[in-house]
């Protein structure tokens, strides 16, 4: 088992307020690492894939970063809006050719207006 | 349009029943997985398919089977031997180290 670990498990944070939190995740044989947001009643849905170690990626108010060398990642939320309310989730994927996606307990976030 | 489908929604199982969670995928995707989820918890892995015919178990495996007949799809069987069965199933499919495609998942609840 890949041992994901990511924190706060829960996080309130006020509209308009900044953000972040943490993937923690076994440096060894690293190969990518996937962000996704879970909104309630909803599907996962991809953020970020990333592979480079010093990647940042971007997408809109949201941007992450990665650390392969320390085996972690940052997910920011900038101007946080009651829309960005969601379970985040990582995926680190290994290098040994064995593709089981195994996923963090994720960061319960929730934006209070 | 393509996607991954999951059925049924809801499905309610009597104690001792076998029961078969559908999912199917029109994105010509290598990889399938079904996970679980309970109240607090993360998704948890209980099996995955790389290729038609072959699959792995996850780390919650017992209690649950599953086929890859064809590369579309990838059923889930709840077997009497699960003895907590009431929980949300999600099953995923991803190309080869990519992007990964949820399902809307399927509540199970046994009466």
């Amino acid at each position: 088992i890949l041992n994901v670990e990511q924190s706060p498990q829960s996080l309130h944070v006020q509209e308009g307020d900044s953000t972040n939190f943490t993937c923690s995740f076994p440096s060894s044989n690293f190969y990518a690492l996937h962000w996704y947001r879970w909104e309630t009643a909803k599907s996962p849905e991809a953020l970020f894939v990333m592979t480079l170690n010093g990647d940042e990626k971007k997408k809109g108010r949201i941007s992450a970063t990665l650390n392969t060398k320390e085996g972690y990642s940052y997910l920011y939320i900038k101007g946080s809006q009651p829309e960005d309310s969601a379970t985040y989730l990582c995926a680190p994927i290994s290098n040994f050719g064995n593709e089981k996606l195994t996923f963090g307990t994720g960061t319960r976030l929730t934006i209070i207006p | 349009d393509g996607g991954i489908t999951q059925s049924p929604k809801y499905l309610f199982r009597k104690e001792g029943q076998n029961v078969t969670l559908s999912c199917e995928q029109n994105l010509n995707h290598d990889a399938m997985y079904w996970y679980r989820q309970d109240p607090g918890q993360g998704l948890r892995l209980i099996y995955y398919s790389q290729i038609v015919n072959d699959f792995q178990k996850g780390d919650i495996a017992e209690g649950y089977s599953v086929s890859r007949e064809k590369k579309e799809s990838f059923p889930l069987t709840v077997t009497s031997a699960q003895k907590n069965p009431t929980a949300f199933y999600l099953c995923a499919s991803s190309n080869r180290r990519g992007l990964t495609f949820f399902g809307q998942g399927t509540r199970l609840t046994v009466v």
